[in-house]
């Protein structure tokens, strides 16, 4: 079945310190990946977004992710993360035409001052 | 240009009440979609639409609840007769024609919270 994994409900790290959340997807294709992010109280909003070409990409935010199609992964990751990081954060994955985009469940990113 | 509009951002009902959630798409947004977020779960898919058409309503649950994007106005979610279950917050987001069919990229509402008293 078609799936996209974010095994770590939360994470908590210092700021200033690196980061990486980890996202596996289960497609018979390469599909078009995102991260959105999500603040409390707030809607999604597109962090970053791998369709084709270059596997790294850059994000807002000072966020970028890797696609690794060996892996089925596309992690986001952080060299040093702000207080204002702190919300939550959404893999998606979509293959377009009528391909419904689907998410990961979400991982919490608690940042320690 | 206008983002995703929902109204309202915040609705309370009383079981067996109904709630009425509204989205106006971005400007030259002619797909809809509706997604539920449930506390300590993601974002679930209830149902697509592009202007007076359901095109996939698999994630809708089969009572209660309907969806419509009438040629002129908002997309609305309705949930009859509410249940303390119900309670959540409800996404919509809205992409472009070519970019839904091409890519899936969507672009997200604030949301509205829904408390079943």
């Amino acid at each position: 079945a078609q799936s996209v994994t974010q095994p770590d409900i939360h994470i908590t790290v210092s700021e200033g310190a690196s980061l990486e959340l980890r996202c596996n997807y289960s497609y018979g294709a390469t599909p078009y990946l995102f991260w959105y992010v999500q603040s409390p109280g707030q809607g999604l909003q597109l962090l970053l977004k791998y369709f084709s070409g270059d596997t790294l990409v850059q994000g807002i935010k000072g966020f970028e992710a890797e696609f690794k199609r060996s892996q089925s992964s596309f992690n986001l990751r952080k060299p040093s993360v702000h207080w204002s990081d702190a919300a939550e954060y959404f893999c998606a994955v979509g293959l377009g035409g009528s391909y419904i985009p689907t998410f990961g469940r979400g991982t919490s990113l608690i940042v320690h001052p | 240009n206008a983002g995703v509009m929902q109204n309202p951002r915040h609705l309370v009902r009383r079981r067996g009440q109904e709630a009425r959630l509204r989205c106006s798409p971005m400007k030259g947004h002619s797909h809809v979609y509706w997604y539920r977020q449930l506390p300590e779960e993601g974002l679930k898919f209830m149902v697509y639409l592009q202007k007076e058409n359901i095109i996939d309503e698999s994630g809708m649950p089969k009572e209660r609840f309907s969806a419509e994007f009438p040629k002129e106005g908002p997309s609305i979610l309705r949930i009859q007769q509410v249940v303390r279950g119900d309670s959540a917050a409800y996404f919509c987001a809205s992409s472009r024609p070519g970019l839904a069919v091409n890519t899936g990229e969507l672009f997200f509402g604030e949301g509205s919270r829904l408390t079943v008293l």
